[in-house]
């Protein structure tokens, strides 16, 4: 089972909207709703942001959002702001109690 | 508060075995299942491993099957894993890491510890 594809960096200016791609197959991200998001900051602990692709945990800003279509599953940033200069992972049930992670994607707020 | 804590890190040779703790608190223990995470230096995260609430199922990473052991104690509130047969490559943050779930299955990970650093290396 191979990691799941996301790409190295994605950026924006503050205000605008940005989305990740976490791109798998049909063994993983295309066959169960069960993609979540994690975003971690440098030397930092990875936060659950998004789970069960599309909901947010409690506490969580609304600026985010996921979605999914077919093998693909989408992580948006509305209004972007500074404090979400991180790396974002996401993450996929891969059957047989196995989870597959992105390589992470690098947002950068320009 | 919801608390994980490991410990165990440290420097290994090549070969040779190292156990992690990971100390919960905050919530009831022997409810959730609990997993292993871990993220090599500037790279990405990897599950590892995952352990049931009762300890009586365990599950494996291809990368660590047949090397690593996953347990838990819930009188203890502690989880462990113990690495035998280490590599450079097993170098390395270990992450304890609460699952959430839903009609009893695991949906995300939704607590994570800060990590203990395992470095293997001569």
């Amino acid at each position: 089972q191979s990691a799941l594809t996301q790409p190295a960096s994605v950026s924006g200016s503050p205000g605008q909207s940005i989305t990740i791609s976490c791109t798998g197959t049909g063994s993983d991200v295309g066959n169960y709703n069960l993609v979540s998001w994690y975003q971690q900051y440098p030397g930092k602990a990875p936060k659950l942001i998004i789970c069960e692709v599309t909901k947010r945990p409690s506490g969580i800003s609304n600026r985010f959002s996921g979605s999914k279509s077919g093998n693909t599953a989408s992580l948006t940033i509305s209004g972007l702001q500074a404090e979400d200069e991180a790396d974002y992972y996401c993450c996929s049930y891969a059957g047989s109690r196995h989870w597959l992670f992105g390589g992470g994607t690098k947002v950068i707020v320009l | 508060e919801v608390q994980l804590l490991e410990s165990g890190g440290g420097l290994v040779q090549p070969g040779g075995s190292l156990r992690l703790s990971c100390a919960v608190s905050g919530f009831t223990f022997s409810n959730n299942a609990m997993s292993w995470v871990r993220q090599a230096p500037g790279k990405g995260l990897e599950w590892v491993s995952a352990i049931s609430g009762s300890g009586g199922n365990t599950y494996y990473a291809d990368s660590v099957k047949g090397r690593f052991t996953i347990s838990r104690d819930n009188s203890q509130n502690t989880m462990f894993l113990q690495m035998n047969s280490l590599r450079a490559e097993d170098t390395a943050i270990y992450y304890c890491v609460k699952e959430d779930h839903l009609v009893g299955h695991t949906t995300s990970f939704d607590i994570w510890g800060q990590g203990t650093m395992v470095t293997v290396s001569s």
